[in-house]
Order: structure tokens, then sequence, then C-alpha cells
């Protein structure tokens, strides 16, 4: 069974540091791009980064570029988002989610199928 | 940035109803949007891709269609379990986005 396990949520507070886990299994996690999208208690989705299916590459939304970073490690099957500078709207529910890939009229085009349940994370004093 | 916007924001069904939300694209994104349904203390689940293809093991009442920058996704015959908020997604270009979402009570 294809599954993603967030784990390393917890309370900080403003300024403080937190790293996010993600375990993937059922599938070869390293023919994946992954990403990290949050969600705010009581508000929408909202994508927060990239990374390529070999860690070549990374993007992030502007809200948390400089502050957080992506990685992964292909031999351990497990996604990273290490959150530095942290702020009390950075508090929110973190999934990680896999991005599948479908080619039409010659282009690649990326879609999120799998997703966690979710890693809370609350930034408070 | 690509500014989704959907409606309504909330809408009150009974059972069997039939069930359409809109997302308009502020710009052209091809059929790079996506449908998922979240219900409370859940993830979300895909529904949808690539505006009108469906997904396996998600009930046949749920199409989606588009026109131009206007996507729809319709519900046949609402049932009771499909009460829940809707999102659209783009994955045309970065900062990837996503709709406010649509919620369903039962009425």
């Amino acid at each position: 069974e294809v599954q993603l396990e967030e784990s390393g949520g917890g309370l900080v507070q403003p300024g403080g540091s937190l790293r996010l886990s993600c375990a993937a299994s059922g599938f070869i996690f390293s023919n994946y791009w992954m990403y990290w999208v949050r969600q705010a208690p009581g508000k929408g989705l909202v994508w927060v980064s990239r990374i390529y299916s070999d860690g070549s590459s990374t993007y992030y939304a502007d809200s948390v570029k400089g502050r957080f970073t992506i990685s992964r490690d292909n031999a351990m099957n497990t996604l990273y988002l290490q959150m530095n500078s942290l702020r009390v709207d950075d508090t929110a529910v973190y999934y990680c989610a896999r991005a599948s890939v479908d080619r039409i009229m010659g282009y690649y085009h990326y879609y999120m199928d799998v997703w966690g349940k979710g890693a809370t994370v609350i930034v408070s004093s | 940035e690509i500014v989704l916007t959907q409606s309504p924001d909330f809408q009150s069904v009974t059972p069997n109803e039939k069930v359409t939300i809109t997302c308009r694209a502020s710009q052209s994104i091809g059929s790079s949007l996506h449908w998922y349904q979240q219900k409370p203390d859940q993830s979300p689940k895909l529904l949808i891709k690539f505006a009108s293809q469906s997904i396996s093991g998600v009930p046949s009442r749920f199409s989606g269609s588009v026109s131009g920058t206007d996507f729809t996704l319709t519900i046949n015959s609402l049932d009771a379990e499909d009460v829940a908020t809707y999102y659209c997604h783009q994955s045309s270009s970065f900062p990837y986005t996503f709709g406010q979402g649509t919620k369903l009570e039962i009425k």
C-alpha cells in the first residue's frame, strides 16, 4: 500500500526551529518529486515547497523562502522540511504529498496524488 | 501568481441533489487543474486530475470539465458521505496555488 507518514510536529516558540519528516512506503520513493503543503487552522491549503526526485532542485513559496529547507534521503525513503525562524503564522498542519506525472502533448505535467495524514506545528510563546 | 477563485464558498445540499462547483483561473493554465476532497480531520483526496480525468477508486458521480479558464466539478446524485470541503489546485506554474475551498453541508 502506498503510504506517507509525517512526524516531527510540535509546539515551538517564535524564532525557533523544527524538522518535519515524511516516511514513504509502498512505492519507489526515488522516482518521484515530492511536495510540502500546509493548512492553517480553519483555513485552506497552501503549497510550501517542491523537490526533484534526485534532490537536485528545490522550490519554495515566497512566504517560507530563506527560512525553510526541503531535502530528501532516497536511501531512507524519507522527505524532510527544516523550518527555521518560525513565526506565529507558520502554525498549521503540514502535509507531504507525492507528485505523479502524466505526459500530455509531449510535455510532463505533475499532480499530487498521495498525501500523508499531516503533522501539526504550533508556533506560540 | 495564478489565482484560483472558487464558487460558491459554501453550499447547503440535500442527498441525491446534483452539485456544481466552479473554479476560475486568473490566467490560462491549460488543463493543469485538479480537484481534491477534504473531509474534517482528514488529508485531501484526489478526485479529478487534469480538469476531467477520472481517478481509480473515485465514484463515477464525480466528474470534471473545462471551458477556457473556467473549471467545473460536478457531483451527480450527491451522497451524504460527500459532505466535505472541495479544493481546486493548479500545477501549471509555480508557485502552485489552490482555490479557497467550497464547503458542502447537508441541508
